[in-house]
């Protein structure tokens, strides 16, 4: 069964705008990663965040993780055309639970 | 390094023919897993090994998948007899020494059962 599960499914936007993509799971976690899967190949991890964290920052990317709503968000700032892609979050069951389960995914279109 | 390989790219075969997709993980990787992709079902984990050793089967659909890590370098999964439902995409990934660190994907393997 899914652990994640991303929202909106799909997302289309206008380059330089900001795109704001979000996953909610059902149980304890140690972590949370967000991918990224470009049509066609394989997925590439972009961000982990750790359980005890709230934000995290890479270059354009800003993850925010609430244990307490068991919510991640993931924000991408001045998007590109190349940021297409599809975005995934995966968390694994906590504890030593290491199963990572990934949610469907948000289909981003970033528009030149 | 060349990343996780998996071989083949593309695989076509008949209902009831067996099998066999590859995979070479990352050296130094000790840990393993094998997702299915299909856009009904999304990525569904099917096993993974840390040590060679079958940690979690239980994505295993049924008695017709199996998989093997004989050593740390190498590992395959095989459908014996495929079914169309079996149609998807199946990616291999790897990961180092802690379990729940990032995984690196391979590019997969695009399977189509007729």
């Amino acid at each position: 069964s899914q652990q994640g599960e991303e929202d909106p499914q799909a997302l289309s936007i206008q380059e330089g705008e900001n795109a704001t993509m979000n996953c909610s799971y059902k149980t304890s976690i140690n972590n949370l990663q967000w991918y990224r899967q470009n049509s066609g190949r394989g997925l590439v991890h972009l961000i982990l965040i750790r359980s005890n964290e709230r934000e995290k920052h890479s270059g354009r990317l800003r993850v925010t993780l609430d244990t307490s709503k068991k919510s991640s968000s993931l924000l991408i700032t001045a998007s590109r055309a190349a940021d297409t892609a599809s975005y995934f979050c995966a968390t694994d069951g906590g504890g030593s639970n290491y199963k990572l389960t990934f949610g469907k995914g948000t289909l981003l279109t970033v528009n030149p | 390094d060349a990343g996780v390989i998996q071989s083949p790219r593309h695989e076509v075969t008949e209902m009831g023919q067996e099998v066999t997709l590859r995979c070479k993980p990352i050296s130094g990787h000790n840990s393993l897993f094998w997702y299915r992709q299909t856009m009904m079902r999304g990525l569904e984990l099917l096993i993974y090994f840390n040590n060679n050793v079958p940690i979690d089967d239980s994505g295993m659909p049924e008695d017709r998948f199996s998989a093997k890590m004989p050593n740390a370098s190498f590992s395959t999964l095989k459908i014996q007899p495929s079914e169309p439902r079996d149609s998807a995409v199946y990616f291999c990934a790897s990961s180092s020494i802690d379990l729940n660190e990032k995984l690196f994907f391979g590019s997969g393997t695009q399977l189509s059962v007729l």
